[in-house]
């Protein structure tokens, strides 16, 4: 069985530009959630998915957007890049039917904003 | 704010010692908490969870809550080399989303 996969593995932006990220998700999970790793602030949730509604966000400003497709797969979007963007994006899906569902990550894309 | 605190570490341990991992969290209505394992350069990948207070046993892995004192801790037996990696806390936040420590990182020395 595939595992969560997470497109591109590395990107380079400067500064205005936008990004756009993807995530497919492990066959038959339906709930997909968006995490950011910086070594400040360690990981922190952006949001969560689940049947293309948006069920739960973090403390992300409105540049920070995502989407999830009929068939389970993500995207996530930060517009007008700041340096402060450069992180570890992961993506993770799972079969949330319950809040406490097991988390299966992505490999991430790592983002550096010059 | 719900705050999730580990020390960052590092924790050295001899090869075949018990490693004690601690975190503490702020949210008390939390129900649900996890141990993550991240290798460096890799993603994370889950080892633990727990979700009632007492010991849960997984091999050499026992992961166990107070939620009176808001404490979760995780210890490994006969910590071996492999097991060096940063250990990632986390605390189901409001449903569906996880809240996070910053991980402590173990070293396990032969």
């Amino acid at each position: 069985k595939a595992g969560v996969t997470q497109t591109p593995r590395y990107l380079i932006k400067t500064r205005g530009q936008q990004v756009t990220l993807s995530c497919s998700p492990i066959s038959g999970h339906r709930s997909v959630s968006w995490y950011q790793q910086t070594p400040g602030q360690g990981l922190q949730f952006l949001f969560e998915y689940f049947s293309e509604t948006q069920r739960n966000k973090g403390n992300f400003p409105g540049r920070f957007s995502g989407r999830q497709f009929s068939n389970s797969r993500s995207e996530m979007n930060v517009s007008t890049l700041e340096l402060g963007d450069s992180a570890l994006y992961l993506c993770a899906s799972s079969l949330a039917t319950t809040p406490a569902e097991k988390l299966f990550f992505g490999s991430g894309t790592q983002l550096s904003v010059l | 704010q719900k705050e999730v605190e580990q020390n960052s570490g590092p924790l050295s341990v001899p090869e075949g010692a018990i490693a004690s991992l601690n975190c503490t969290y702020s949210d008390r209505g939390s129900q649900s908490f996890f141990w993550y394992r991240q290798y460096s350069g890799k993603s994370p990948e889950l080892i633990m969870s727990i979700y009632s207070n007492g010991d849960k046993e997984d091999g050499r892995f026992t992961a166990q809550l107070n939620k009176a004192s808001q404490y979760v801790s995780l210890l490994i037996r006969d910590s071996q080399p492999s097991d060096s990696a940063t250990y990632l806390c986390a605390v189901e936040n409001s449903g569906y989303a996880l809240n996070f420590g910053k991980g402590t990182s173990l070293l396990v020395t032969p």
